[in-house]
């Protein structure tokens, strides 16, 4: 089957500009998770999607992050504007089932942000 | 709140040594434990899991007994290969996270042959 697909995989901007991050999730997944893991530390959650509905996004900090999975397929991560500590690497995964049923989670290969 | 802690890494071994990443958690319920890893250049993937106390995750050579008790969940293996090069993740996931996982700081594993 066809993997947790992400883009771009690196992105360089200055700080103060917006970026936006893409995820594909793998068909037939109900459960979409997006993750921030900054260097030397493990991925830390941002918000989770069932189908188009948010679970949760205690973690994401609302005032310049967005996130919105329309039609419960894909999804789209913002940062407006961006700042220095946003550098790391942001992880997207999906799970076949939802909360409670501990479906392994698949994860994409990240886009590396570099904020300058 | 809930929270995993990890040894702290690098580990370097030789091929063939026997390897243990130790991995403690905090949870408030009865959470399930992970323990994930990422080769150099790839995605994080699940190598096992447990899901109650004493039950016990094994794949590719690598165990973890989930220890309620001692609130542990360590990594083992008894003859790690060169290809084991990368690095390891312990998570937790439990209803007070909507089951989403809550990931340890990571241990990066280096064998030399």
């Amino acid at each position: 089957e066809a993997g947790v697909a992400q883009s771009p995989r690196y992105k360089i901007i200055e700080k103060r500009q917006s970026v936006a991050f893409w995820c594909n999730p793998i068909s037939g997944h109900a459960t979409l998770y997006w993750y921030q893991q900054i260097l030397g530390q493990g991925p830390k959650l941002l918000i989770q999607f069932q189908n188009n509905g948010v679970v949760d996004d205690s973690q994401l900090p609302k005032d310049r992050f967005s996130a919105e999975r329309l039609k419960g397929v894909d999804s789209t991560l913002k940062i407006q504007p961006a700042k220095l500590e946003d550098s790391a690497v942001y992880l997207c995964a999906s799970s076949l089932g939802g909360p409670g049923d501990n479906s392994p989670l698949h994860f994409g290969n990240g886009t590396r942000l570099t904020v300058t | 709140g809930n929270s995993v802690t990890q040894m702290e890494g690098p580990v370097t071994l030789s091929e063939e040594a026997f390897l243990t990443i130790n991995c403690t958690y905090t949870a408030t319920g009865y959470p399930s434990l992970f323990w994930y890893v990422q080769y150099p250049g790839e995605g994080l993937q699940l190598l096992l899991k447990a899901t109650k106390a004493d039950d016990k995750g094994s794949n590719k050579g690598f165990e973890a007994t989930y220890r309620k008790e001692t609130t542990s969940f360590h990594l083992e293996k008894g003859s790690v290969q060169v290809s084991d090069s990368a690095v390891y993740f312990c998570a937790l996931s439990d209803t007070n996270s909507g089951y989403a996982l809550n990931f340890g700081k990571g241990t990066s594993l280096l064998v030399t042959p």
